[in-house]
C-alpha cells in the first residue's frame, strides 16, 4: 500500500539554526498537511497546502515557518530560526481528494512516520 | 473551532480484557479517524469512519454522527495494544484534522 515518507527521522539542531523537514506524499494526492506534537501532548495542525498554495494555517504557523512543494513529489516544512519550543514530532499528511481513487478513500488522511526535531 | 474530547484519559487493563474508548465532538463532522500511536511515535491509522460501524480483527469502531460521538472497541487486549489512541475529526472533506487529547492504554501481562 502506498505510504507517506518523511526524512530525516530525527534531527538535532542548535537554537537559531534553520531546518528543513522533508516529506514525500502519496503519489496523485492533492492535499498536503503538516502537524506537530510536542512530547506528551496532542497532535496540532500547522498548515494545509493545495494547488501550490497554503489553504489554511494555524496560529502556530507564524513567519518563522514556510512550506514549499519544490517539485512534483516533495513537500517541505522550513523553520527559519529554531527555538527551544520548536522541539516536537512533526508529521506530514496527505489526502487524495475527489475523483482520484475510490470515493470511500478519497478523504482519508494518511500520515507519515514523523520527524523528531530536537532543538538544543 | 471544533472541540474533541476523549475518555477515559488513561486506562489500565489486564491482558485479555475488553475496553471501549470514546470520542465526543462538538460539531458535525465529515470525516473521523482513529489512530494508535506506537512507542516510536508513529500514528497508525486504525479506522476511517465518518459514520457507521467497521471491524478489523479484534478492533471495531462505531460513529454516530448525528449524536456526535464515536467509540473504539478493543477486545481480548494484548500488551502490544498499549499506547495512545487518538480520535481526529474534520468538518470539511479535505480540511485540517482536529485531534483529541488521546486515551493512554496500558495492557498488563
Amino acid at each position: 500500500e502506498p505510504e507517506v515518507t518523511q526524512t530525516p527521522s530525527h534531527q538535532v539542531t542548535q537554537m537559531g539554526q534553520e531546518v528543513i523537514l522533508r516529506c514525500v506524499p502519496i503519489s496523485n494526492h492533492l492535499y498536503f498537511y503538516w502537524y506537530r506534537q510536542i512530547l506528551g501532548q496532542k497532535v496540532e495542525f500547522l498548515v494545509s497546502f493545495y494547488n501550490n498554495e497554503i489553504s489554511e494555517k494555524s496560529e502556530i504557523f507564524d513567519d518563522q515557518f514556510s512550506v514549499e512543494r519544490p517539485d512534483g513529489s516533495n513537500f517541505t516544512l522550513k523553520i527559519r530560526s529554531t527555538k527551544l519550543e520548536d522541539s516536537a514530532m512533526y508529521f506530514c499528511a496527505s489526502t487524495a481528494g475527489t475523483g482520484t481513487i475510490q470515493t470511500r478513500k478519497a478523504y482519508e488522511q494518511y500520515f507519515g512516520p514523523g520527524t523528531r526535531l530536537t532543538v538544543t | 473551532g471544533i472541540q474533541v474530547e476523549q475518555s477515559p484519559p488513561d486506562l489500565i487493563l489486564q491482558e485479555g480484557a475488553n475496553s471501549t474508548l470514546r470520542c465526543n465532538f462538538s460539531d458535525s463532522v465529515n470525516n473521523l479517524q482513529w489512530f494508535h500511536q506506537n512507542p516510536w511515535g508513529q500514528l497508525i491509522n486504525l479506522f476511517y469512519i465518518p459514520s457507521g460501524t467497521k471491524q478489523n480483527g479484534r478492533l471495531s469502531a462505531t460513529t454516530v454522527a448525528t449524536e456526535r460521538y464515536s467509540l473504539l472497541y478493543i477486545s481480548s487486549s494484548q500488551t502490544t495494544d498499549s499506547g495512545v489512541y487518538f480520535c481526529a475529526v474534520r468538518n470539511t472533506n479535505a480540511g485540517k484534522s482536529t485531534f483529541g487529547d488521546g486515551t493512554t492504554l496500558t495492557v498488563k501481562p
